[in-house]
């Protein structure tokens, strides 16, 4: 069964004041591991796509970061507008043919003007 | 910008009634999907849908539950018997592609079983 841990459940940052967000998962091939912001009572809203180890995107204030195990979210120099829960999720390769997101349970980040 | 719309934003209902969740996923894409989220926990998947079938289940997806493109654009979860555990935020998602998917989130639709 596919499994993606995200920490810390929850992140406390100055404005200015860079972190990183981290995500393990176990999945039976992927196909892709994918980061989403979510604001309170809203949808998720993509970001990223991460297809193989070593591949890095970056957007704005985010980088995001793969290996075999573990996914990095990093943020530089945030601002209160980055304040949100980061979600990641995995796409297996095998399996039906629905290719189904399984997510983490996120981080929810507040950065403090 | 386009985007994946959902109706109701909010429905109460007593439980046993049944329920019709709406969405209408982006214009050009193929793949649609049923996640919900309760209250304090993870997104979980419900349902995928491709060429007027379902391609995917999961496990929460039982006989209460249904999906249907009933035209071209609309794509609704219907829930037949609610249950109080249905109570949790339904999200509708699209994607133009399965393999390669970004998939594209509405804004949900809370429910309320009481």
């Amino acid at each position: 069964e596919d499994q993606v841990t995200q920490s810390p459940e929850a992140l406390r940052l100055q404005e200015g004041e860079s972190s990183s967000l981290n995500c393990s998962y176990t999945v039976s091939g992927l196909r892709g591991l994918f980061w989403y912001r979510q604001d309170p009572g809203k949808g998720p809203e993509f970001l990223f796509t991460l297809y193989s180890a070593g591949e890095e995107k970056e957007k704005e204030r985010l980088k995001a970061t793969l290996t075999k195990k573990e996914s990095f979210l990093h943020i530089t120099a945030p601002k209160p507008e980055d304040s949100a829960t980061y979600l990641c999720a995995v796409q297996a390769r095998v399996g039906a043919a629905g290719n189904k997101l399984t997510f983490g349970g996120g981080t929810r980040v507040l950065v403090k003007p | 910008e386009p985007e994946v719309t959902q109706t109701p934003s909010h429905q109460v209902t007593q439980m046993g009634q049944e329920v019709i969740l709406r969405c209408v996923p982006i214009s050009n894409h193929l793949y649609f999907y049923w996640y919900r989220q309760i209250l304090g926990q993870k997104v979980e998947f419900l349902v995928s849908f491709y060429n007027n079938e379902i391609s995917e289940k999961s496990e929460i997806f039982d006989d209460q539950f249904s999906v249907e493109r009933p035209d071209g654009s609309n794509f609704t979860l219907k829930i037949r018997s609610t249950k109080l555990e249905d109570s949790a935020m339904y999200f509708c998602a699209s994607s133009v592609d399965a393999r390669f998917g970004e998939l594209f989130f509405g804004e949900g639709s809370r429910l309320t079983v009481l």
